[in-house]
């Protein structure tokens, strides 16, 4: 069965650092990958998408991420983070031929000092 | 943009009592999904449907039940509704294709 495995539970970064949230994934076929966000109280948010092609995706946000098949990974990645950028941040896989599923990990959340 | 709606932000409600949380999407997709979210456990599948009257079962479905008689409205049923079904409900649809998935705002349920 396919799985998403995000390590980080918790990540505390300080304002204008670069970030990293990593995501790994287990799925037989080529996956349809993507990351949310959510801020508190709020529902999820679509930072960016892969499907196919380029290996290096662009979000919003300022966000961008990197699929890597020999690592079966989707990192996310952002130069300089913001103040508002803190956040739960969920990466997601499609499963299931036909069925469309997402299967989230578990989240990371990110806290961000001023 | 696609909107999805979900009928209450908050709800309180007791042991037992048969709970219904309503989720109406506008822009005729075929596919609607209902997501738990928890602390530390992320989002789990409930059930979902492809189309309507017809239901699958995801992850999670014990103690649940749900319903599709309008392509754009997906009911989520707690036949009795325990402590332990506690928790953040969220709609999400997508069309004919895993390409853009929309999510409710949420539910925070809490049964007493």
């Amino acid at each position: 069965a396919q799985s998403v495995t995000q390590p980080d539970i918790h990540i505390t970064v300080s304002e204008g650092a670069s970030l990293e949230l990593r995501c790994n994934y287990s799925y037989g076929a080529t996956p349809y990958l993507f990351w949310y966000v959510q801020s508190p109280g709020q529902g999820l948010q679509l930072l960016l998408k892969y499907f196919s092609g380029d290996t290096l995706v662009q979000g919003i946000k300022g966000f961008e991420a990197e699929f890597k098949r020999s690592q079966s990974s989707f990192n996310l990645r952002k130069p300089s983070v913001h103040w508002s950028d803190a956040a739960e941040y969920f990466c997601a896989v499609v499963s299931g031929a036909g069925s469309y599923q997402l299967t989230f990990g578990k989240g990371t959340k990110l806290s961000v000092i001023p | 943009d696609v909107k999805v709606t979900q009928s209450s932000r908050y709800l309180v409600k007791r042991t037992g009592e048969k709970v219904f949380l309503e989720c109406v999407q506008d822009m005729d997709h075929e596919n609607m999904f209902w997501y738990r979210q928890d602390p530390g456990l992320g989002l789990r599948l409930i059930y979902f449907s492809y189309d309507v009257k017809m239901k699958e079962k995801g992850d999670i479905p014990e103690g649940y039940s749900v319903s599709r008689e309008k392509k754009e409205r997906f009911s989520l049923i707690l036949e009795s509704a325990s402590t332990n079904q506690t928790s953040m409900y969220l709609c999400a649809t997508t069309g004919r294709g895993p390409y853009g998935y929309t999510f409710g705002s949420g539910t925070r349920l809490t049964v007493v």
